[in-house]
């Protein structure tokens, strides 16, 4: 099945930075979603976006909902090693029973 | 606090054996899923429900099958276990009315099959 594009598949960062994270589509989604995942876990929701252009924010995490509906960024501002984890964006159609569309998930990794 | 329990955090298996994974939502919700994740192959959908006694396939259905005889119980069978199902499985579920906010997660079930 389909999925979107995540890339790199991890990524390493200081304790302190801030670091983005981009999700594309080839097609336009109606929802964008952004998961977390600790080692060991399910993920968890951190954001969901409904509205082309929406920016919304969770703490240190912004997260924007791409003019064109075919992408995503979510942002972390002053990582903490408690930031570390599997991130993944999905997207969603409208409809009820319409499923989710995953990327692969970027592993992230703070260096304290 | 609403919750997907997934039965075991950790199983381990014999190549052959019929395996039984238990996925318990308590919101009420119409849908139902299973993935398995794999490092560098994200989530793939293997089978999902979206209502009682139904079932349709994910991605990846080969050597699996899925029962739902309660809203609330979807369970995710192994039919003959094999090595190459090692892997991580993860149970969600989501409501088919009101504002779409996604999946809620179980913790995930690590199989290791022997």
């Amino acid at each position: 099945g389909q999925q979107l594009n995540q890339s790199p598949q991890s990524m390493f960062i200081q304790e302190g930075e801030d670091v983005s994270m981009n999700c594309t589509s080839s097609s336009i989604f109606n929802t964008w979603l952004w998961y977390k995942q600790d080692p060991g876990e399910g993920p968890v929701l951190l954001i969901a976006l409904y509205k082309a252009g929406e920016l919304t924010s969770n703490g240190r995490l912004t997260a924007q909902f791409g003019i064109t509906r075919k992408d995503s960024f979510l942002n972390i501002s002053a990582s903490i090693p408690s930031d570390v984890g599997i991130y993944f964006c999905a997207g969603q159609r409208t409809g009820a029973n319409s499923k989710l569309t995953f990327g692969k998930g970027i592993t992230l990794s703070v260096r304290p | 606090d609403v919750k997907v329990t997934q039965s075991s955090r950790y199983l381990v298996k014999r190549t052959g054996e019929k395996v039984f994974l238990e996925c318990v939502q308590d919101m009420d919700h119409e849908n139902m899923f299973w993935y398995r994740q794999d490092p560098g192959l994200g989530l793939r959908l293997i089978y999902f429900s979206y209502d009682v006694k139904m079932k349709e396939k994910g991605d990846i259905p080969e050597g699996y099958s899925v029962s739902r005889e309660k809203k609330e119980r979807f369970s995710l069978i192994l039919e003959s276990a094999s090595t190459n199902q090692t892997s991580m499985y993860l149970c969600a579920s989501s409501s088919s009315t009101g504002l779409v906010h996604g999946y809620t997660f179980g913790s995930g079930t690590r199989l290791t099959v022997v």
